[in-house]
């Protein structure tokens, strides 16, 4: 079973528009946590947002927002007010366990263009 | 303070030549994580380490792949008699250390072409 599931290869968006990138997980874990990345087309991956398992708060940076629903097992990402420098590949990643070694586990990723 | 650092950016390497791609930390960081991106796919973890000391290797082909992060200096990826399939984007990133994997710093990855 995937452990990060990205169910939309492609997403547009038009500029100034909110936009919600979907991830869903899957882990037994009790504690984990859930990152977003951006890896626009020069190729690094920027880290955006992240949210542990035990956060109270849904995480906001900025212009991101995740919206954590521990029980459906979901961390979208909201980008409001979207930018043409928004457009890239998003990826949704977790990491599991707590203290010791946590191994990271990436999406397939999405890719939101936004457009003028 | 220098972000993680990885080089060389590109590398072309013909089919039955070795790559050797370099990875320097963050400054503080003792921890690196080796994570390879072929075409249109997200990233797939290959191996964990600790200074002189593989943590998890789980992600690594069996053959021909071999890591390593030294007392001193960089971690290294090295492939070994490489073949098409290899060519990828190979990404590190550093953490402070266990239990901090929510502190990943990625470097700027090592596109590597085979032909």
């Amino acid at each position: 079973a995937q452990k990060i599931t990205q169910t939309q290869p492609g997403m547009f968006v038009q500029e100034k528009e909110a936009v919600t990138l979907d991830c869903t997980y899957d882990t037994s874990d009790p504690s984990y946590g859930l990152f977003w990345y951006k890896q626009p087309s020069s190729g690094e991956m920027i880290f955006l947002i992240y949210q542990g398992s035990y956060d109270q708060q849904n995480a906001t940076e900025g212009r991101y927002s995740l919206n954590f629903q521990k029980a459906r097992k979901s961390a979208n990402l909201v980008i409001s007010a979207s930018q043409l420098g928004d457009s890239a590949m998003y990826f949704c990643a977790m990491r599991e366990g707590a203290g010791g070694y946590q191994k990271v586990t990436f999406g397939t990723g999405t890719k939101l263009q936004v457009i003028p | 303070n220098a972000g993680v650092m990885q080089n060389p950016r590109h590398l072309v390497r013909r089919r039955g030549q070795e790559a050797r791609l370099r990875c320097s930390p963050m400054k503080g960081h003792s921890h690196v994580y080796w994570y390879r991106q072929l075409p249109e796919e997200g990233l797939k973890f290959m191996v964990y380490l600790q200074k002189e000391n593989i943590i998890d290797e789980s992600g690594m082909p069996k053959e021909r792949f071999s890591a390593e992060f030294p007392k001193e200096g960089p971690s290294i990826l090295r492939i070994q008699q490489v073949v098409r399939g290899d060519s990828a984007a190979y990404f590190c990133a550093s953490s402070p250390g266990l239990g901090r994997a929510n502190e990943q710093y990625f470097g700027p990855g090592t596109r590597l072409t085979v032909t």
